[in-house]
């Protein structure tokens, strides 16, 4: 079975362009997380949808950022524009939501950002 | 203050020896406590996971948790050249807090 996988592993964008990062869950996963970890810092929460619908955007930094995910299946997250401090990996994480909060999330690869 | 803290290390062992991580957390609504490893260019990958105050027990990994002193445990028994990697701690009373990770190497 796949896991989680992202595309694309990495993106190097000048301040001020846009950049989409995709991000495929497991299949049969109802929750997806959005996860970043900035140089030097820990991975911090962004948001998690459950099946389509965003449950918690509580940790998106600012209006700039937009998630979606079409139909409940893959997700997107567009940051426009792209600032010097938006660089780092984004990471998703999808699980199966059986149990809530307590699922194992599954991380893909992470997304690698550079804003030059 | 940080909800989740971690010693970032790095953390260098020979192979066999026993390798201790830990982290200390601020948030008492935390209920589920996980140890994730990541190796590099990779996504991390649960480990061990925990509910209640105590130890749990995986091959070679143990993790503790000690919810009266909000203090967290990993601890690798005869370590390998392939246990080199981050390994992050994270709980959760709804979405994953993770402290900053340690690496480690244990060096053949």
């Amino acid at each position: 079975e796949a896991g989680v996988t992202q595309f694309p592993s990495h993106s190097v964008i000048e301040k001020g362009q846009t950049v989409t990062l995709r991000c495929d869950p497991i299949s049969g996963h109802d929750n997806l997380y959005w996860y970043r970890r900035v140089m030097g810092k820990e991975i911090k929460f962004l948001l998690h949808f459950v099946k389509e619908s965003k449950q918690d955007e509580s940790g998106m930094p600012n209006n700039r950022f937009l998630a979606e995910r079409t139909g409940g299946t893959y997700s997107t997250l567009k940051v426009q524009p792209a600032e010097l401090e938006d660089s780092g990996v984004y990471f998703c994480a999808s699980s199966q939501g059986l149990r809530g909060s307590t699922d194992t999330q599954y991380f893909g690869p992470g997304t690698r950002l550079t804003v030059l | 203050q940080k909800e989740v803290e971690q010693d970032p290390g790095p953390l260098s062992v020979p192979e066999g020896a026993i390798v201790s991580l830990n982290c200390t957390y601020s948030n008492s609504a935390f209920q589920y406590f996980m140890w994730y490893r990541q190796y590099s260019r990779k996504g991390p990958e649960l480990l061990m996971y925990t509910y209640s105050s105590g130890n749990k027990e995986d091959g070679r990994f143990t993790a503790q948790v000690d919810k009266s002193s909000k203090y967290i445990s990993l601890f690798i028994r005869d370590s390998q050249p392939s246990d080199s990697a981050t390994y992050l701690c994270a709980m959760t009373d709804y979405k994953l807090s993770f402290g900053a990770g340690t690496t480690v190497t244990v060096r053949a």
